[in-house]
């Protein structure tokens, strides 16, 4: 079963960009991957499917500024032009035989 | 636009069976491109998968949580329903239903999530 591991905070000053990781344990380097956003008191909200090849697909109203790729076991979530309503929780998200594995999830403060 | 919205008590009481429903609409809980999910968020901790059915009934559990766990669907309603049996303090938590793809089963809709305190 896939492990997916997560720094647990990150920062960037509003208006840059930040890079956030999500790491695919030994031997499921190629699975797809979710990522989520909660912000503070809310529910989660799909954000996009990554590929391993960085390919990328996301969910309906979700802004040009959030972006997705792939290096290896590594699935990247960039956020750029950051803005207030980014401050969140981010989570992964993948599957094998039949069970749903989630990331700790990074707290990303915007500064 | 697809939505879920969780229901059931915000109290119960340790060793009693939690229950609640997701209730699905603008979709129809019978298609046969979708699983449907069940995740739960201790207060201040992560996301944790708890179990997900097909609309014909089939079943995926956590195995940490399958001894105690039933997830059941009523298409007739457009509802999913789940039970976890046994609750100590430990299975406080906000409780989110979901929808899953079917060839790709990752969450793509979520409800907004119902908290569950479990105290005497």
């Amino acid at each position: 079963q896939p492990v997916l591991t997560q720094s647990s905070s990150a920062s960037a000053s509003l208006g840059s960009s930040v890079k956030l990781t999500c790491t695919l344990s030994s031997g499921h380097s190629s699975y797809i991957i979710a990522w989520h956003q909660q912000q503070p008191g809310k529910a989660p909200r799909y954000l996009m499917k990554l590929e391993g090849s960085g390919s990328y697909n996301k969910g309906s109203g979700v802004p040009d500024r959030f972006s997705g790729s792939s290096s290896g076991a590594d699935r990247y979530l960039t956020i750029s032009n950051l803005q207030s309503e980014d401050e969140a929780d981010y989570y992964c998200e993948t599957w094998d035989s039949n069970t749903q594995v989630f990331g700790g999830g990074t707290k990303l403060t915007v500064l | 636009q697809l939505q879920l919205q969780e229901s059931g008590p915000g109290l119960v009481k340790p060793s009693e069976t939690l229950s609640l429903t997701c209730t699905v609409s603008g979709g129809s809980i019978s298609s046969s491109s979708y699983y449907w999910g069940w995740i739960r968020q201790p207060p201040g901790k992560g996301l944790e998968w708890i179990g997900s059915i097909y609309y014909s009934g089939s079943t995926y559990y956590n195995p940490s949580l399958k001894s105690r766990v039933t997830i059941s669907v009523d298409t007739s309603k457009n509802q999913f329903s789940l039970k976890l049996s046994s609750v100590t303090a430990a299975d406080t938590a906000v409780y989110y239903c979901a929808r899953l793809e079917l060839e790709l089963p990752l969450c793509d809709y979520w409800g907004q999530g119902t908290l569950v305190t479990v105290s005497s």
